[in-house]
């Protein structure tokens, strides 16, 4: 079945950019939404956004101006970039796939997820 | 954005209890909520979709309902390794958006 795997530095400095990828294995990345979330004690699970294999994009407001998504299918991965980032931006960050079943018109979020990875920001 | 409140924020229960999970939206999403849980150190794993949809694999004592506004996961006969946390998700409109979190313990 398809699985999804984080990588990337787990220690950012303040102010510079976050960058993770995600890669997707037993399985196309066509015709699905490719997620980034990331989690926190204090506030919890935030949906930072999707890619699509067709390239649109999706991004929290929260984030958005800061957030970039991109595709890369010929390697079977999508990436992650934080621009600016502080110590509010310190959690593990996931990757998740999303889909729309066309016969039920049942949109399913979230399934499978990769492990996740933590992602210090240090002064 | 539409909030997420879920109630409770924790509960404590006991091996083959029925339990009862709510979460409810700022506005009406109509059944586009799914329920995850999730156990210490790992990813979330989707239990519901759809509102009431059992994910495939998942045991037949999760069970979702509602729509609109207010939605329940319960489940029908507590088992050792359902002990975890649990969180809605609303995915009606952007910024999707999970609830809290409701931490199931042992009691």
């Amino acid at each position: 079945q398809v699985q999804l795997q984080e990588s990337g530095p787990g220690l950012v400095k303040s102010s510079e950019t976050l960058s993770l990828t995600c890669t997707v294995s037993g399985g196309s990345m066509n015709n699905y939404y490719w997620n980034w979330i990331r989690q926190t004690p204090g506030a919890g699970l935030e949906w930072i956004g999707y890619i699509h294999s067709s390239g649109s994009t999706k991004y929290n407001p929260s984030l958005k101006s800061r957030v970039t998504i991109s595709l890369d299918t010929s390697k079977n991965q999508f990436s992650l970039k934080v621009t600016s980032v502080t110590a509010v931006d310190t959690a593990v960050y996931f990757c998740a796939r999303g889909s729309y079943d066309i016969p039920t018109g049942y949109w399913e979020w979230f399934d499978p997820w990769g492990q996740g990875t933590l992602v210090t920001v240090s002064s | 954005d539409i909030q997420m409140t879920q109630s409770p924020s924790s509960l404590s229960a006991s091996v083959g209890d029925r339990v009862t999970i709510t979460c409810r939206a700022s506005q009406d999403i109509r059944d586009d909520l799914a329920w995850f849980q999730q156990k210490p150190g790992k990813a979330p794993n989707r239990l519901i979709y759809a509102a009431s949809n059992l994910q495939s694999g998942v045991p037949s004592r999760f069970s979702g309902s509602g729509s609109g506004t207010e939605f329940t996961l319960t489940i029908s006969c507590l088992q050792s390794e359902d002990f975890a946390t649990y969180y809605c998700l609303q995915h009606n409109s952007y910024p999707y958006s999970f609830g809290q979190g409701t931490k199931l313990e042992i009691k």
